[in-house]
């Protein structure tokens, strides 16, 4: 069966600290990869996403990035944190471009 | 880009009521997804709906895609405390295939 894992679960940075969430995929190939962020109390944000190895789509222009070095590994970075990139980001993923999304545990940031 | 509108924003129930959420769209839809947040949680997909018409239902979740396939809704009967969550539908868009979320009805049941 297929499995998703995000990491780390909760940190707290600094503002002007760099930032490295990780999202692998296991049991499938070939996924979709998503990354969402949540802020307290809102909705789902889409920031990026990947339909393969180096493929990346961005879709809100931010001091974050995504970088996709394998297949089933889905890396959310920043060189400087802002107070603004606190919230909740999710990592997703998806067999079909319109199929269903299979959600990671999610990563809590505070950036104090 | 493709968006849609989720109302109500948040929903106050006392046990044993109902509970309906609505999602609209300007444009015809391909599909819709449903998923479910617990607090505290990640998104949980529900179902999907693809047909014009379409109801589907989950015990005591009935789901249902309008006849123009702009709107949506997911109606819950009889309300538990275990319904508490946010409830959030979820678009595709037609040229790219990316999900796009409405903006969740967070439901709150008072026992």
């Amino acid at each position: 069966s297929q499995t998703i894992h995000q990491w780390p679960a909760t940190l707290v940075q600094p503002v002007g600290s760099p930032l490295s969430l990780e999202c692998t995929v296991e049991g499938t190939s070939n996924p979709n990869l998503y990354w969402y962020r949540q802020a307290a109390g809102r909705g789902l944000q889409l920031l990026f996403y990947s339909v393969g190895i180096g493929q990346i789509s961005s879709e809100v222009p931010q001091n974050l990035s995504a970088s996709r070095p394998q297949d089933r590994q889905f890396i959310l970075s920043s060189k400087k944190l802002l107070l603004s990139d606190s919230g909740f980001y999710l990592c997703a993923w998806s067999t079909r471009r319109t199929g269903e999304l299979f959600f990671g545990e999610g990563s809590r940031l505070t950036v104090l | 880009g493709q968006q849609v509108m989720q109302i109500p924003q948040y929903q106050h129930v006392q046990e044993g009521e109902d509970f309906t959420t609505y999602c609209n769209s300007s444009t015809t839809l391909s599909n819709i997804q449903w998923y479910k947040q617990r607090p505290g949680g990640h998104p949980v997909f529900l179902i999907q709906l693809v047909k014009s018409g379409e109801v589907k239902k989950q015990k005591r979740l009935t789901f249902q895609f309008g006849e123009a396939k702009k709107n949506s809704s997911l109606h819950i009967t009889a309300t538990q405390t275990t319904d508490v969550g946010t409830y959030f539908c979820a678009v595709s868009s037609s040229n790219t295939g990316k999900l796009i979320f409405g903006q969740g009805t967070t439901l709150q049941v008072k026992p």
